[in-house]
């Protein structure tokens, strides 16, 4: 069994300000990583993942995370945050060795204050 | 990237009536697509693994019979809410995998049952 925990349900921060959006997960096996960002009344958008190789990972928005195994975590973090970036972001875990279940944190929600 | 539709995106309708979704890959084909029921403000609550070509795998506490999921091609899976409920009234999404471990995820369908 996996579980992924995501202890900030809201995190306010100002437009311009730096973010961590924290992601730690349990399994006993292996795993893939992901983050998805979903907008109001939107499915979720991949927004960036890990499978293999450098363990710090990057969007095309600027968002960066990073798989720490020893800490069993993902955080997603963002040098300077934007008000478009307003919007719920789920960490997810699935199994490595073919296709298994996702299991996704509760989410968090990012709300910029301009 | 992957995109993934779903139709209608927002759908009313009479208490025990039915409902159809369709979720398609448009840019790739999907031998697994995957049903996400959402509540506000919560997580992704998965429904049903999708196969193309055999029968659904329902998760614990989802009615097979409610929640009729057809994966007719490797682009398309329909799930029927049969008999809808104002209880059955939720945010449905959709998801398939590219490869063998991400998901991509539709822009979801919002069903209000009267």
């Amino acid at each position: 069994a996996q579980s992924v925990t995501q202890l900030d349900s809201q995190v306010p921060v100002f437009e311009e300000a730096p973010v961590e959006l924290r992601c730690n997960y349990s399994s006993s096996v292996s795993v893939y990583l992901f983050w998805y960002v979903q907008y109001p009344n939107q499915g979720l958008q991949l927004l960036l993942k890990y499978l293999s190789g450098s363990t710090l990972v990057e969007s095309i928005n600027g968002f960066e995370a990073e798989f720490n195994k020893s800490q069993t975590s993902f955080h997603l973090r963002k040098p300077s945050v934007h008000i478009s970036d307003t919007a719920e972001y789920f960490c997810a875990v699935t199994n490595r060795g073919g296709y298994q279940k996702v299991t996704f944190g509760t989410g968090t929600k990012l709300q910029v204050i301009p | 990237g992957a995109v993934v539709s779903q139709h209608p995106s927002w759908v009313i309708c009479k208490s025990g009536t039915s409902v159809k979704i369709e979720c398609r890959s448009l840019d790739f084909q999907a031998t697994t697509m995957f049903w996400y029921r959402q509540f506000p403000k919560q997580s992704l609550m998965l429904m049903a693994t999708s196969n193309e070509g055999s029968k659904a795998t329902y998760e614990q506490g989802v009615e097979k019979d409610k929640f009729l999921i057809n994966h007719a091609s490797l682009t398309l899976s329909t799930l029927t809410v049969t008999s809808a409920h104002p209880e059955d009234s939720s945010f449905y999404i959709c998801s398939a995998i590219e490869g063998r471990e991400t998901q991509y995820f539709g822009p979801g369908t919002r069903l209000l049952v009267l």
